[in-house]
């Protein structure tokens, strides 16, 4: 089947402004995490789900980084009061057995 | 102890050449270590992994040695072909849960 999409695929935002990113992981996959990517660097850990419950969210870099997966599928990752170096590539990732996590292509955001 | 520390950062290899990439990591609780490719503007795609209950994996050219006691891996790509050019990332993981990656290391192989 499809696997993992994200969207919007690109972002720009206003320094201030709210953004909103989705993530539809693959159908079934009960584990979903969210990276950030900054330019030519490895991604890094946000956060994670199990279901709908946020396991893990020692990654998010401030309380002005929110995330949530209602019914357990698709999450939100949401940034208030955008900032210039909230620019990267956000992942996101699911996962159905033990480790194999299945990454989309990513939203990159740049603030301005 | 989080960190996976992975060199070289780029590397050039002529084509049907070997290229080798390797990481290092301190936590022992890490217990499964994937490696990902990426293209530009894709996500990383998984390209083998290993768990530390073996020394060596193989999947067609692409080979990955383990070295538990030195807390360290490696990827070997045999016969590089210009299509292996893009960035390669390790990473490790404890439990099933979050990914710890590697710097990257950018890979250009000549034709």
């Amino acid at each position: 089947g499809a696997g993992v999409s994200q969207s919007p695929r690109y972002k720009v935002a206003k320094r201030g402004q709210d953004v909103a990113l989705r993530c539809d992981p693959i159908s079934g996959h009960v584990s979903l995490f969210w990276y950030q990517q900054a330019l030519g660097q490895g991604p890094e850990f946000l956060t994670y789900f199990q279901n709908e419950a946020q396991l893990d969210k020692s990654g998010l870099p401030s309380d002005r980084f929110f995330a949530e997966r209602p019914e357990g599928s698709v999450s939100t990752l949401k940034i208030q009061r955008t900032q210039k170096e909230d620019s990267a590539v956000y992942l996101c990732a699911s996962s159905s057995t033990r480790d194999t996590q299945y990454f989309g292509p990513g939203t990159r955001l740049t603030v301005l | 102890q989080q960190q996976v520390k992975q060199s070289p950062q780029s590397l050039i290899v002529q084509k049907g050449g070997i290229s080798i990439i390797n990481c290092a990591y301190e936590n022992t609780a890490f217990d499964y270590f994937p490696w990902y490719q990426q293209f530009p503007g894709k996500g990383p795609a998984l390209l083998i992994a290993i768990r530390p209950d073996v020394s060596e994996k193989k999947e067609g050219r692409f080979t990955i040695s383990f070295n538990k006691s030195a807390k360290q891996f490696s990827l070997h790509i045999m016969d590089s072909q210009p299509g292996d050019s893009a960035t390669y990332f390790c990473a490790a993981s404890a439990r099933a849960q979050k990914l710890v990656f590697g710097q990257g290391t950018r890979l250009t192989i000549n034709p």
